[in-house]
């Protein structure tokens, strides 16, 4: 089945320094890819996304492309702000499956990235 | 933004008790979903429905209920809860197109005591 690996954290860095978080996947079909953010107490956000190979999602600095050849979506941001403290999950939608969308997406286990001042 | 609401954000309550978790949206999603997100962070989908009068079990088994009698409203049901439901609640919905991006709501944390 479908599944969705990533970088284990937790990841601190100092402000303005540069972030990576590792994203790989195995799929069937065409899937759509995502990074969604989760704020302490709260739930989750999309921050970005990629509906086919070579797409390049971005958002609030966040980037990150949807690489077919490598099954990869790594997250990135130049320079990180403490506000970026949070849990990012990326995820894959099942793709279309004889015609038939069933919509369920597949997580990755999380990331913490703290950010210091 | 995405209007998706869930009630209590925060519930605690004794082992037996019978407890309903509220979901509403308001963007008239034909997908709805409820996922249990555990300490440790990992999401798993718990329940889901494609519309009205539908509803499927996830990949995790629970002793939890869900019904979807109006497009909007998703609400899951606990029977009889046990300190091993603790957990945080979320749901979600979608719309019908492709992407399958899901809008989540703020989550209900749940404490059995």
């Amino acid at each position: 089945g479908d599944s969705v690996t990533q970088m284990e954290g937790p990841v601190t860095l100092s402000e303005e320094a540069f972030l990576t978080i590792n994203c790989t996947y195995t799929a069937t079909g065409y899937p759509s890819l995502f990074w969604y953010v989760q704020y302490p107490g709260e739930g989750l956000q999309l921050l970005l996304k990629a509906t086919k190979a070579d797409d390049k999602g971005s958002n609030k600095g966040f980037e990150a492309t949807y690489r077919k050849e490598t099954t990869s979506f790594h997250l990135e941001k130049g320079s990180v702000q403490v506000s970026d403290s949070a849990v990012y999950f990326c995820a894959l939608s099942e793709g279309n499956a004889g015609g038939t969308s069933y919509g369920k997406l597949t997580f990755g286990q999380g990331t913490i990235l703290t950010v210091h001042p | 933004e995405a209007d998706i609401y869930q009630t209590p954000r925060y519930l605690v309550i004794g082992t037996g008790k019978k407890i309903t978790l509220e979901c509403s949206q308001t963007m008239g999603h034909d997908k709805m979903y409820w996922y249990q997100q555990d300490p440790g962070m990992e999401l798993h989908l718990i329940h889901y429905s494609y519309g009205v009068n539908s509803t499927e079990k996830g990949d995790l088994s629970s002793e939890s209920t869900v019904s979807r009698i109006r497009t909007e409203h998703f609400p899951l049901t606990l029977e009889s809860a046990r300190p091993s439901h603790t957990s945080q609640y979320l749901c979600a919905s979608s719309v019908r197109d492709r992407t399958h991006e899901q809008y989540f709501g703020p989550g209900t944390r749940l404490t059995v005591t």
